[in-house]
């Protein structure tokens, strides 16, 4: 059974503080681990997809990395507009309808 | 930019009732899907729908649950005989037909039972 693990389960920064977030997974033969942002009473919005260990993507102060066994999401120079769940999830092998695996995501929270 | 858009926003519902929520998904997409997310849980894979057909559920989409795209834009969930357990928000999310796309979501359908 897949499994997404995300930690940690809330962090706090000063604005300006950087930090990374992780997302560790086991699957067998990822398709792709995607990054999502969810704020209050919305639906995820999507970020990033990663593929293959060693890919890294950027957007603005995220940058998203990938290993064989986990994900990280750094985040530089955070704004207290970063603040939101920060959702990690899997896509496993060759299932037919290409569902997501969540994790429990990480409440991230950047104060002024 | 195009989104998900999903109807209604809030449903409130007495046990034992039958209810449809409704997704317009983005409209050159051809893979639908929905999710849902129990308070304070994770967001839990529900169905899959391509080409007209369930092409991969969960083992929490029983004989209760059941979709249909009854026309060119629409796709619903219609959740039978409601249960206090099925109280959660409801996500719709749609792809593109390569399967390196992402899956983009609406803000969701908060699903209250009474």
């Amino acid at each position: 059974e897949d499994q997404v693990t995300q930690s940690p389960e809330a962090l706090r920064l000063q604005e300006g503080e950087s930090s990374s977030l992780n997302c560790s997974y086991t699957v067998s033969g990822l398709r792709g681990l995607f990054w999502y942002r969810q704020d209050p009473g919305k639906g995820p919005e999507f970020l990033f997809t990663l593929y293959s260990a060693g890919e890294e993507k950027e957007k603005e102060r995220l940058k998203a990395t990938l290993t064989k066994k986990e994900s990280f999401l750094h985040i530089t120079a955070p704004k207290p507009e970063d603040s939101a769940t920060y959702l990690c999830a899997v896509q496993e092998g060759e299932t037919s309808g290409s569902r997501l695996t969540f994790g429990e995501g990480t409440q991230l929270t950047v104060n002024p | 930019e195009p989104e998900v858009t999903q109807t209604p926003s809030h449903q409130v519902t007495q046990m034992g009732q039958e209810v449809i929520l409704r997704c317009v998904p983005i409209s050159n997409h051809l893979y639908f899907y929905w999710y849902r997310q129990i308070l304070g849980q994770k967001v839990e894979f529900l169905v899959s729908f391509y080409n007209n057909e369930i092409s991969e559920k969960s083992e929490i989409f029983d004989d209760q649950f059941s979709v249909e795209r009854p026309d060119g834009s629409n796709f619903t969930l219609k959740i039978r005989s409601t249960k206090l357990e099925d109280s959660a928000m409801y996500f719709c999310a749609s792809r593109g037909d390569s399967s390196n796309q992402p899956q983009h979501f609406g803000d969701g359908t908060r699903l209250s039972i009474l």
